[in-house]
Order: structure tokens, then C-alpha cells, then sequence
């Protein structure tokens, strides 16, 4: 069965650019979840969707922030205009249904100068 | 916000011996996850024991759940070099919209 796929794996951009990430679940997961994990922490929640629906988006800071599942399959989170503690690994993780185990995928390491 | 704390936050162990990593949490739950991260790659599932379980085991893994005391274990038993790894648990908070919050990990060191 193929993991959770990601990309880009890294990006480097100037603060104030935008940035998107996709990420591609397993296939029959119905739920999708975006984390943030800066260095030396655990990972954040972002947003959580249910097919293409929002569970739970309350943790994404929504001026800069925006996610999207369209179809109910891949996501794309974007970031614009980025700052500088926007610098993270960016997750992604599907599960088969709430709140079963989660399957991450490599993440995207962001850097913001 | 984080949910768990693990303690320690860093552990290093010689090859052989075995590794202790504790969680404390906050609120009711229904079940705790403990997953394991290598240095540049994603999380991945290790073990979930649910709130009406004290223990379980898997391979050289063994959990054990304290409810009334809102704590958590995971032993790893003969450690290997490959255990290196950061180690969170998660939990599964009851009545919220059934998502995980991640402590802030342990780091393993298993030294050869």
C-alpha cells in the first residue's frame, strides 16, 4: 500500500512570498489533517478534514493560512504572505476514519528568510 | 496547545538496555497513541491503548495507561541503535472533534 506523499520535501523563500504544499492521503483514508511541527516540538494541528469537508480548522491562522481538499482526496495548504516563524516542518497525515491511527507523510521542511 | 508533556525529554541508553518514557496529561480521553519519528521523516504509529486499558504490548514495546493519574508509559525493552528516534505520545481528548494533540516528545538516544 503506498504512504502518504508529499511535495515539495523542502522549500527555501524570502518572507512575505506565498508558498503551497500538496500532500496525496492513501487511498480510502477519509480524513486528512495538515500538522505544524517547528524544531523541538510536537506536532500542531492545523486543520482536519472529512472527505472535502472542515472538521476542525480552529488552530490555522486564517489570514495567512488557507487549505483546500478538493474531491475529497489530495490537499493543498497555502501560506501568503509567509513570516518568518512560519519556518517548519509542514505534515501531512490521513486515517481511515476519526480518530483511527494517522499515517503521516515525510513532511516539507520550510524555511522563511 | 499541547496536550501531553513527556519527560524525559532526552534519554540516552546503551545498546541492550531498556528505555523509559513517561506522559502526563490534562483532560479525560479516549485513547492514547505513541508514535516515533527518525531525524527528517514523518511520524509513525507505534501503539494505542484505550482508556479501559492498563496495558498492552507489542513486539519489544509495552504501554501501560493510568487514568486516574492522567499518565502514560512506554517501555522499549533491549533497545537497539535503531530505536534512536524522538518518541510522542498523543491523545485522543474526550467529547473534542476526535483529534490528536502530540506532546512534546523524547529524545532517544540508543548508543552502540
Amino acid at each position: 500500500e503506498a504512504g502518504v506523499a508529499q511535495s515539495p520535501r523542502y522549500k527555501i523563500i524570502e518572507k512575505r512570498q506565498s508558498v503551497a504544499f500538496w500532500c496525496n492521503p492513501i487511498s480510502g483514508h477519509a480524513t486528512l489533517y495538515w500538522y505544524q511541527q517547528i524544531l523541538g516540538q510536537g506536532p500542531k494541528l492545523l486543520i482536519q478534514f472529512q472527505n472535502n469537508g472542515v472538521v476542525d480548522d480552529s488552530q490555522l491562522p486564517k489570514d495567512r493560512f488557507s487549505a483546500e481538499r478538493l474531491k475529497g482526496v489530495d490537499s493543498t495548504l497555502k501560506i501568503q504572505p509567509a513570516k518568518l516563524e512560519d519556518s517548519a516542518v509542514y505534515l501531512c497525515a490521513s486515517s481511515y476514519r476519526l480518530p483511527d491511527t494517522q499515517y503521516f507523510g515525510p513532511g516539507t521542511r520550510l524555511t522563511v528568510l | 496547545s499541547q496536550q501531553g508533556e513527556e519527560d524525559p525529554q532526552a534519554l540516552s541508553i546503551q545498546e541492550g538496555e531498556n528505555a523509559t518514557m513517561n506522559c502526563s496529561y490534562k483532560t479525560s480521553i479516549n485513547n492514547l497513541q505513541w508514535y516515533r519519528q527518525n531525524s527528517g521523516r514523518g511520524l509513525v504509529h507505534l501503539i494505542l491503548i484505550r482508556s479501559n486499558e492498563r496495558e498492552k504490548h507489542s513486539g519489544r514495546l509495552r504501554v501501560t495507561l493510568d487514568t486516574s493519574k492522567k499518565s502514560s508509559s512506554l517501555l522499549i525493552t533491549a533497545s537497539r541503535a535503531a530505536d534512536t528516534a524522538s518518541y510522542f505520545c498523543a491523545t485522543d481528548e474526550s467529547g473534542s472533534a476526535r483529534q490528536l494533540t502530540f506532546g512534546s516528545g523524547t529524545q532517544l538516544t540508543v548508543l552502540p
